[in-house]
């Protein structure tokens, strides 16, 4: 069975300030998907980017980036000119190509956004 | 908004007590998705229906059961309800195929008391 890890339960950052948040995932799979999920105060879980496994290019959506090494099953994401609205719990998740299309989440990483 | 809708937004009952959570996918969507999100479990996913049909089941109690209606709501059943089934339950929905997104409803938080 897969499995995603967030080893950081909480992380800060100074306003307009750059954070990566680490992401491990263990798979005997080849090909899959991976994810990163923000769930605000409010609850709702959105998506913020998303890397196919066979792509080698990280995947970027403007200030949000990836690093994804796929060899050591890590996959990290890293926040430019952090805004006070990314504050949020993030969550790393994991879904199967084939098969279930579940996805697995990692435990989550609350970002804080200091003024 | 992503398009899921979840009903109710906030449901407050009793241990050994029964309701019935809905969700509407995305139109177009044919795939739906149940997940509990608990302080101890974190997110879980508990099943999947493709078009009507169960897909994949996770780690569902025996006391939940769900279903897929021909015009694609979900229905998610909990039963004999205990304390450590309050949560928040999140519906998801996709096309189906295999890059499909899945988009979040905004979640039915369950207190049972």
């Amino acid at each position: 069975a897969q499995t995603v890890t967030q080893s950081q339960p909480e992380m800060s950052v100074q306003e307009a300030e750059t954070v990566t948040l680490s992401c491990t995932y263990d798979t005997s799979e080849s090909d899959y998907y991976l994810f990163w999920y923000k769930q605000p105060p409010s609850r709702q879980m959105i998506l913020v980017i998303r890397q196919e496994a066979y792509k080698q290019q990280n995947a970027t959506e403007n200030r949000f980036s990836v690093n994804f090494q796929k060899a050591a099953k890590s996959f990290s994401l890293k926040i430019s000119d952090s805004q006070l609205g990314d504050a949020a719990m993030y969550f790393c998740a994991y879904r199967s190509e084939q098969g279930a299309q579940k996805l697995v989440f990692g435990q989550g990483t609350r970002l804080t956004i200091n003024p | 908004d992503s398009g899921v809708t979840q009903t109710p937004k906030h449901l407050i009952t009793a241990t050994g007590q029964r309701v019935t959570l809905r969700c509407s996918p995305r139109s177009g969507d044919l795939s739906v998705y149940w997940y509990q999100q608990s302080l101890d479990q974190g997110l879980q996913f508990l099943i999947q229906y493709y078009n009507g049909e169960e897909r994949a089941k996770g780690n569902i109690l025996e006391r939940f059961s769900a279903q897929q209606f021909p015009d694609l709501h979900s229905e998610l059943n909990l039963s004999s309800l205990e304390l450590g089934d309050s949560a928040l339950y999140f519906c998801a929905s996709s096309v189906g195929g295999v890059g499909g997104e899945q988009f979040f409803g905004p979640g039915t938080r369950l207190t049972v008391l």
